[in-house]
C-alpha cells in the first residue's frame, strides 16, 4: 500500500521559515521524481518545486525561486521543502506528490503564515 | 508559462446525466495533460491522463479526449460521489500549471 505522509506544517511568522517534510512508502521513491504542491484556502492548485530521482534536475516555481528549496534523502525515503523568507501569500496546504503527472499525493500539512 | 483556462467553473448535474468539462491551453502541451479530482476536504486523486488513459481505480464513466491546446473530460452518468473540483494540469513544460478547476455540482 502507497503512503505519503507529509509533516512539519504550522504557524509561522512573516519573514520566517519552516522545514515541511514528506515519509514515503510502498513504491521505489529512489527511482521517483517528486513534487511538492500547494493549495491555498479556497483555491486551486499551484505546483511549487520538482527534483528528479538522482536530485541533478530541480525545477522551481517563479513565486518561490529563491527562497525554497526541495531535496531529498533516498536512503531515507524522505522529501523535503525549505522554505525561507515566508509570506502571507505562502499559506496553504502543501503536498507532496510523484513525478510530473501527479499519481500520488499525501493529505498534505498545512502552512499558515501570519502575525 | 502556459496558461490553462477550465469551463465552466460550476456545473450543475443531475445523477445520470453526462457533464462535459473543458479545458484549454494558452500554448500546445501535445497530449501531456492530466486531469485531477478533488473531493471535499480531500488531497487530489489523478483521473485521467495522456489525455485519455483512467488512472487505477477510475470507473469507466470518466473518459477523456484531445491534443494540443483543447482537451475535454467527459463524465457518463453522473454519480453522487462525483461531486467534487476537477482539475486539469498540463506537464508538458516548466513551470507546471494547473487550469482554475470546475465544480461538479449534483443537483
Amino acid at each position: 500500500e502507497v503512503q505519503v505522509v507529509e509533516s512539519g506544517g504550522g504557524l509561522v511568522r512573516p519573514g520566517g521559515s519552516l522545514r515541511l517534510s514528506c515519509a514515503v512508502s510502498g513504491f521505489t521513491f529512489s527511482s521517483s521524481d517528486m513534487s511538492w504542491v500547494r493549495q491555498a484556502p479556497g483555491k486551486g492548485l499551484e505546483w511549487v518545486a520538482f527534483i528528479n530521482s538522482n536530485k541533478n534536475n530541480i525545477y522551481y516555481a517563479d513565486s518561490v525561486k529563491g527562497r525554497f528549496t526541495i531535496s531529498r534523502d533516498n536512503a531515507e525515503n524522505s522529501l523535503y521543502l525549505q522554505m525561507e523568507s515566508l509570506r502571507a501569500e505562502d499559506t496553504g496546504v502543501y503536498y507532496c506528490a510523484r513525478d510530473v503527472l501527479f499519481d500520488f499525493w499525501g493529505r498534505g500539512t498545512l502552512v499558515t503564515v501570519s502575525s | 508559462e502556459i496558461v490553462m483556462t477550465q469551463s465552466p467553473a460550476t456545473l450543475s448535474v443531475s445523477p445520470g446525466e453526462g457533464a462535459t468539462l473543458s479545458c484549454r491551453a494558452s500554448e500546445t502541451v501535445t497530449t501531456n495533460l492530466a486531469w485531477y479530482q478533488q473531493k471535499p476536504g480531500q488531497a487530489p486523486r489523478l483521473v485521467i491522463y495522456g489525455p485519455s488513459t483512467r488512472a487505477t481505480g477510475i470507473p469507466a464513466r470518466f473518459s477523456g479526449s484531445g491534443s494540443g491546446t483543447e482537451f475535454t473530460l467527459t463524465i457518463t452518468s453522473v454519480q453522487s460521489e462525483d461531486l467534487a473540483v476537477y482539475y486539469c494540469q498540463q506537464y508538458n513544460s516548466w513551470p507546471l500549471t494547473f487550469g482554475g478547476g470546475t465544480k461538479v455540482e449534483i443537483k
